[in-house]
């Protein structure tokens, strides 16, 4: 099993141009999670999905659209980014069964608007 | 207002020095708290969950204790391999899927 992959790994835009990121999970987990991570303050969620055809804010959702088509994928779209969007973003999933924790993370995107 | 706080920022111990880290939270309805490890470059690694004061798990040279306030990662004979940054989160109320964060500990194991 690969786990929890994202697609790309690095990535530049230019200020205003839009791109979509892909995360990808095999464990059949029902739920998933956009995170951004940005040096000195802590993981912070930005949309989540609690399963297929279903996506909700999270707590800085603003600047990012997300779909959840195939319940293996959950899709991160910045429509005209920004550079306050600079940051490192990560992808999560859960199962349904059990606790609110055991999130299986995703290896990261680093991404860089200037 | 919800709010996790880990110490210290950065931790160098020499290998086989026992320490601790500290997270502090302050949340209405603790529903559970969370400890990860994350290596450079990567994404964090589910470590352990405690959900009530006086609960400690356990795991190789790392041992996770809670109390209403804090929650300690009690670190035993690191190694160099125990080199990541920790993160602490909590989960705080119910019907909601949001974690908040601490900064992390980055912790580094010299031989």
């Amino acid at each position: 099993n690969a786990g929890v992959t994202q697609t790309p790994k690095f990535r530049v835009l230019k200020t205003g141009q839009s791109m979509t990121l892909l995360c990808a999970q095999d464990m059949n987990h029902e739920y998933m999670y956009w995170y951004r991570q940005d040096p000195g303050m802590g993981l912070r969620l930005i949309h989540y999905s609690v399963g297929e055809g279903t996506t909700a804010k999270g707590e800085v959702p603003d600047g990012y659209n997300v779909s959840r088509l195939k319940k293996q994928n959950f899709l991160l779209g910045l429509e005209s980014a920004a550079p306050s969007q600079t940051s490192v973003y990560f992808c999560a999933s859960r199962p349904l069964a059990g606790g609110y924790n055991e999130q299986f993370f995703g290896p990261g995107t680093r991404l860089t608007v200037l | 207002e919800d709010q996790v706080t880990q110490s210290p920022e950065a931790l160098r111990l020499q290998e086989g020095e026992s320490s601790s880290l500290n997270c502090s939270y302050t949340v209405s309805g603790l529903r559970g708290l969370f400890w990860y490890r994350q290596d450079p470059g990567k994404g964090p690694e589910f470590l352990f969950t405690l959900y009530s004061a006086g609960e400690e798990k356990e795991k190789e040279r790392l041992k996770a204790t809670l109390t209403k306030k804090e929650s300690f990662l009690h670190i035993t004979a690191p190694k160099p391999e125990d080199s990541a940054t920790y993160l602490c989160a909590v989960q705080a109320g119910y019907n909601t899927d949001k974690l908040i964060f601490g900064t992390g500990t980055r912790l580094q194991v010299f031989p």
